[in-house]
């Protein structure tokens, strides 16, 4: 079984749509994360998620909105898609903060293209 | 805040050679260190982590790294790469204790020359 599973892998869409992003853990971590990678690579953090609870949100268009129903699920939608949007966006989770693994397991990534 | 900087955007080795990564952070305190591994369309993958105690850690893949506190660095080596250690190698830093969100590095991508 996949730990961390991201559907879907790729997506191909036209400036201006809505699109949604689904994220599901079976590991039983708390904490939940998207991550963004740019087109050099670049990871950065965008939104934390620990116990259904957002706990960070960096500086993030709000057209980018996470959703939790529950510890085991992170999604993200996101509305009226830009050029600039088109990257791979990375779930990952971990246990609690502060814990003292600090390990993050992420799942294989979702390629956004927006044309 | 803390920050991290791979000095190499590639590295380029023969396969048998040995390797070596860079790494430095910037952190006030006592970090969290990590090395991920991303295989083409893959998602990143942990090597080894420094949390405390020995400065030399053993990771997966016959990776180690060496914690040197007074040079900020947390450098990532391997004494005879693989064609299948092609890969793109994230350095990241975590704050020990309180809020943990890792912070990484913008990468290193390793091409392995037969």
């Amino acid at each position: 079984d996949t730990a961390v599973s991201q559907t879907p892998k790729y997506l191909v869409t036209q400036m201006g749509n809505d699109k949604s992003i689904k994220c599901e853990q079976n590991l039983g971590h708390d904490t939940m994360y998207w991550y963004k990678q740019d087109s050099k690579k670049f990871l950065k953090i965008m939104f934390s998620y620990n116990n259904k609870e957002l706990i960070i949100n960096e500086t993030v268009p709000n057209r980018f909105s996470p959703k939790s129903p529950d510890k085991a699920h992170l999604n993200l939608h996101i509305n009226s898609l830009e050029l600039g949007d088109s990257a791979v966006y990375f779930c990952a989770s971990s246990f609690g903060l502060g814990s003292n693994t600090g390990e993050l397991f992420f799942g294989e990534g979702s390629r956004l293209t927006v044309l | 805040a803390q920050s991290v900087t791979q000095p190499d955007i590639h590295i380029t080795v023969s396969e048998g050679a040995s390797l070596e990564l860079r790494c430095n952070y910037s952190y006030g305190a006592t970090p969290y260190l990590f090395w991920y591994v991303q295989s083409p369309g893959q998602g990143l993958q942990l090597l080894l982590k420094y949390f405390s105690g020995d400065t030399l850690v053993q990771g997966i893949k016959g990776f180690e790294a060496e914690f040197k506190r007074s040079q900020s660095s947390f450098n990532l080596r391997k004494p005879s790469v693989h064609w299948s250690d092609a890969a793109e190698y994230f350095c990241a830093v975590g704050a020990s204790g309180g809020s943990y969100i890792p912070t990484f590095g913008r990468g290193t991508s390793l091409i392995v020359h037969p």
